[in-house]
């Protein structure tokens, strides 16, 4: 079945700077890459997401690019905010899979003031 | 918030002791999902629902039960079987396309933290 891996578990990074987060997948037929946002004690939120009929996507500060060939994408959050901060999660799906999200483990970004 | 409604949001029990969480939506959406969440985990999937009276098993099914007698409804039962049951639960919904396209996002309630002591 899909295995999702991601990268960093933690990330920290100076308000302003940039923070990128990689996920690998593991099936190639994988056509659907959400990420989500999880404040502390809150519910997961769908920020972006790509189709595998596109290499990247943008929407203001955050983008997400894909590379089929190496089966990985990646979020790209620039000019980060304090209120960036939280936990990020990819995830992966394919055709037919009724809608069943294989999640990575998550990345615990902290931007600083 | 954002039309799934999991109820409650802290939840007690006693080793031994069934619970059942609830979970409703009023999106319309034919799909129901129940994921659990610990820490450095990500998040399981544990049953979900394409329709009404169906339902399959997730990675982590065990000692875990649901039903889906309306569209609007998916109550989780967590058992006494469930040898680890303290965590977040959340549950979800989503469209459904027809089969060989993309999938579509997740809308999640804002969960359920379940402690058994």
């Amino acid at each position: 079945g899909e295995n999702v891996e991601q990268h960093p578990s933690t990330l920290s990074v100076q308000e302003g700077d940039s923070a990128v987060i990689k996920c690998t997948y593991s099936d190639s037929a994988s056509n659907y890459f959400p990420w989500y946002k999880q404040e502390l004690g809150k519910r997961p939120q769908l920020i972006i997401d790509i189709r595998s009929n596109v290499g990247e996507k943008k929407d203001q500060r955050i983008a997400v690019t894909l590379n089929k060939t190496a089966k990985h994408f990646s979020l790209h959050i620039t000019e980060t905010q304090p209120e960036d901060s939280a936990v990020y999660f990819c995830a992966a799906s394919k055709p037919g899979s009724q809608g069943n999200l294989i999640f990575g483990k998550g990345t615990k970004l902290s931007v600083k003031p | 918030d954002g039309g799934i409604t999991q109820s409650p949001k802290y939840l007690f029990r006693k080793e031994g002791q069934n619970v059942t969480l609830s979970c409703e939506q009023n999106l319309n959406h034919d799909a129901m999902y129940w994921y659990r969440q610990d820490p450095g985990q990500g998040l399981r999937l544990i049953y979900y629902s394409q329709i009404v009276n169906d339902f399959q098993k997730g990675d982590i099914a065990e000692g875990y039960s649901v039903s889906r007698e309306k569209k609007e409804s998916f109550p989780l039962t967590v058992t006494s079987a469930q040898k680890n049951p303290t965590a977040f639960y959340l549950c979800a919904s989503s469209i459904t396309h027809q089969q060989g396209s993309y999938n579509s996002p997740l809308h999640f309630g804002n969960g359920t933290r379940l402690t058994v002591t």
